[in-house]
């Protein structure tokens, strides 16, 4: 089974604080995504990943940053959290090909007083 | 125009009807259509894709597409109150191999 895994569940920041939302997969995908999911909106492509060290930006990349140093981890930094970038963060992967099924993992409530 | 539109609902069947969720895109050169549910407090698992004109079936789901109006749609027969969820349309972004664009889902509502 694929498994795609977030380091937190639920997590509760002060504005102003530097964020790590962290995410690992365990099926070797080269692509990994961060979405972020509020609701009437639907899920959002903050940035995706193709390769160790590449990224790129997807929707809504304003206030964020990525890193992906390791083929299985992707990480999603928020360097000076806003209110506004509370939300539900989804992170996903899947292999290469037009028709691969992506996988989430359980996602991370973040909340910014 | 958002890229890819849902009806939020919530839409409400019985059990054992027929639920129809409907999905509109707006770039002509998509090609390939996917259908996630998500149930409350869980991440999005996909259900079917479809990438060519017509019907495609897998046992209760239905997804059929028209690529002419620019639209998808998803038929759960025999609808079961196990099926009540949020259904998100995803359409692979013309020109990128990798890029899914969600439409906001359609809560579904199966009553016993």
């Amino acid at each position: 089974d694929v498994k795609v895994t977030q380091s937190s569940r639920y997590l509760v920041k002060r504005t102003g604080e530097k964020v790590f939302l962290e995410c690992v997969q365990d099926m070797d995908h080269e692509n990994m995504f961060w979405y972020r999911q509020d609701p009437g909106l639907g899920l959002r492509l903050i940035y995706f990943s193709y390769d160790v060290k590449m990224k790129e930006k997807g929707d809504i990349p304003e206030g964020y940053s990525v890193s992906r140093e390791k083929k299985e981890r992707f990480s999603l930094i928020l360097e000076s959290a806003s209110t506004n970038q509370t939300s539900m963060y989804l992170c996903a992967s899947r292999t290469s090909g037009s028709l691969n099924e992506q996988f989430f993992g359980p996602g991370t409530r973040l909340t910014v007083l | 125009q958002k890229e890819v539109e849902q009806n939020s609902g919530p839409l409400s069947v019985p059990e054992g009807a027929i639920a129809s969720l409907n999905c509109t895109y707006s770039d002509r050169g998509s090609q390939s259509f996917f259908w996630y549910r998500q149930y409350s407090g869980k991440s999005p698992e996909l259900i079917m894709f479809i990438y060519s004109n017509g019907d495609k079936e897998d046992g209760r789901f239905t997804a059929q597409l028209n690529k002419a109006s620019q639209y998808v749609s998803l038929l759960i027969r025999d609808s079961q109150p196990s099926d009540s969820a949020t259904y998100l349309c995803a359409v692979k972004k013309p020109g990128s191999a990798r890029q899914l664009t969600f439409g906001s889902g359609t809560q579904l509502t199966v009553l016993p």
